[in-house]
């Protein structure tokens, strides 16, 4: 079955405590990109990669550092949470992002709780 | 200008009736313009999307109607349904470079249907 796999899918921790969560998809994408989604902000761009080893700042960047060594594996990692970071996370990918009429698929989310 | 601005924030629509949601951009060179569809506990997933040299689109009871000239456009869910209750991204697309590109989102629509 064609999914985006993310874990975990609920984690509470404390500020200054580093992780990772990780995102993997078997859909053999290129594009892959990663959203935090909070109360009447809608989704907003972390960090997105066009391919391997090609990664770039989306919107709100500060915080977070991503990595793409691999097609299938977009991990996201917090080196110093804080809590203004709590917030639900989605993993996204589609087959390319030059055309428009690849759809993203998206995981089913990781809600992060930073006390 | 990189932004799709989204209205309205919240909808309550009655069993039946017709949901109307809209979208408006600035920038010429959003080349695609998908919406979708989110349920609690899910990650978002493509309901239906338009090019902008097309001023329609019908899937069902869900239809785009674009209008290129006022650079807007908009979902409507006709005899919406109970099932239909969930958030609503509209998007765009723009592609830069020779394989670059992205998705920009709006914030969101939440509609909640009444039986």
């Amino acid at each position: 079955e064609a999914q985006v796999t993310q874990n975990p899918r609920y984690l509470i921790t404390v500020t200054g405590k580093k992780l990772t969560v990780t995102c993997s998809q078997n859909m053999n994408h290129e594009y892959m990109s990663w959203y935090r989604q909070d109360p009447g902000l809608g989704l907003r761009q972390i960090y997105y990669s066009m391919n391997v080893e090609v990664t770039d700042k989306g919107d709100v960047p500060e915080g977070y550092k991503v990595s793409r060594k691999e097609k299938r594996n977009f991990p996201l990692i917090l080196e110093s949470p804080s809590p203004n970071q709590t917030s639900l996370y989605f993993c996204a990918s589609s087959l390319s992002i030059r055309s428009g009429n690849q759809p993203q698929h998206f995981g089913d989310g990781t809600r992060l709780s930073i006390l | 200008q990189q932004q799709v601005k989204q209205s309205p924030q919240s909808l309550i629509v009655q069993k039946g009736g017709i949901s109307i949601i809209n979208c408006a951009y600035e920038n010429t060179a959003f080349d695609y313009f998908p919406w979708y569809q989110q349920f609690p506990g899910k990650g978002p997933a493509l309901l239906i999307a338009i090019r902008p040299d097309v001023s329609e689109k019908k899937e069902g009871r869900f239809t785009i109607s674009f209008n290129k000239s006022a650079k807007q456009f908009s979902l409507h869910i006709m005899d919406s349904q109970p099932g239909d209750s969930a958030t609503y991204f509209c998007a765009a697309h723009y592609a830069h470079g020779g394989s670059q590109g992205n998705l920009i989102f709006g914030k969101g629509t939440k509609l909640s249907v009444k039986p």
